[in-house]
């Protein structure tokens, strides 16, 4: 099955961009979609098809894909930035969806 | 205004049964993707199940053979029939619209806890 790994945590001072990596096998050639989920509620998406945004969401979130690797960046942190990120992927092989390990955004 | 409310979680011992609803508002069940994802405590996001707009569903290999995704156009909504559960099945269980191919997941409900135990 397929496997997404990303970094446990990523830790950034207010002001500074954050980098998140999600990392697959070829990813470059698979749609990457990121959601943003804070304590208690429900995961929101943030970026889809790699680099888009859905209305609402700041353009200091943005997204980028290639090789083996597809990262999420988050300009200008704020502290509501402080979440957990999960990227997805479809899986055209198993039909199946898969989340990565998800990573915990520290705003410092 | 899309709207999914999910319902029928609860306190379960090993090896019942449960099914969880999800009703959608502001859009159509039927013509689109829908998807239950679950998400146990302190963990990550795992999917669990997709139905597609043709009836074509599909199964995580942690549930194939014990859940069953469904749903019923005269309402609106999507089922999750959860069988021979198991303590690790305990988690909250969200259900969401997919969208597209290679879809997005891009609506969610608010989720509803699912815990087995005796």
């Amino acid at each position: 099955s397929y496997v997404l790994t990303q970094p446990p945590s990523v830790s950034v001072a207010p002001g500074k961009t954050a980098r998140i990596t999600c990392g697959g096998n070829n990813i470059g050639i698979k749609s990457v979609h990121w959601y943003q989920q804070k304590p208690g509620q429900a995961p929101v998406l943030v970026i889809y098809y790699d680099s888009d945004r859905p209305s609402g969401i700041p353009e200091r979130f943005s997204g980028s894909n290639s090789g083996n690797t597809a990262t999420l960046t988050i300009s200008r942190v704020e502290a509501g930035d402080e979440a957990d990120y999960y990227c997805q992927v479809w899986d055209s092989s198993s039909d199946h969806y898969v989340f990565g390990t998800g990573t915990k955004v520290t705003v410092l | 205004e899309v709207q999914l409310v999910e319902s029928g979680g609860g306190l379960i011992q090993p090896g019942g049964s449960l099914r969880l609803s999800c009703a959608a508002s502001g859009f159509t069940v039927s013509r689109n993707y829908m998807s239950w994802v679950r998400q146990a405590p302190g963990k990550g996001l795992e999917w669990v199940s997709v139905i597609y707009s043709g009836g074509s569903t599909y199964y995580a290999d942690s549930v194939k053979g014990r859940f069953t995704i469904s749903r019923d156009n005269s309402k609106n909504t999507l089922y999750l029939q959860m069988n021979s559960l198991r303590a690790e099945d305990t988690a909250v269980y969200y259900c969401a619209r997919v969208v597209g191919a290679e879809g997005h997941l891009d609506y969610w409900g608010q989720g509803t806890l699912v815990t087995v135990s005796s």
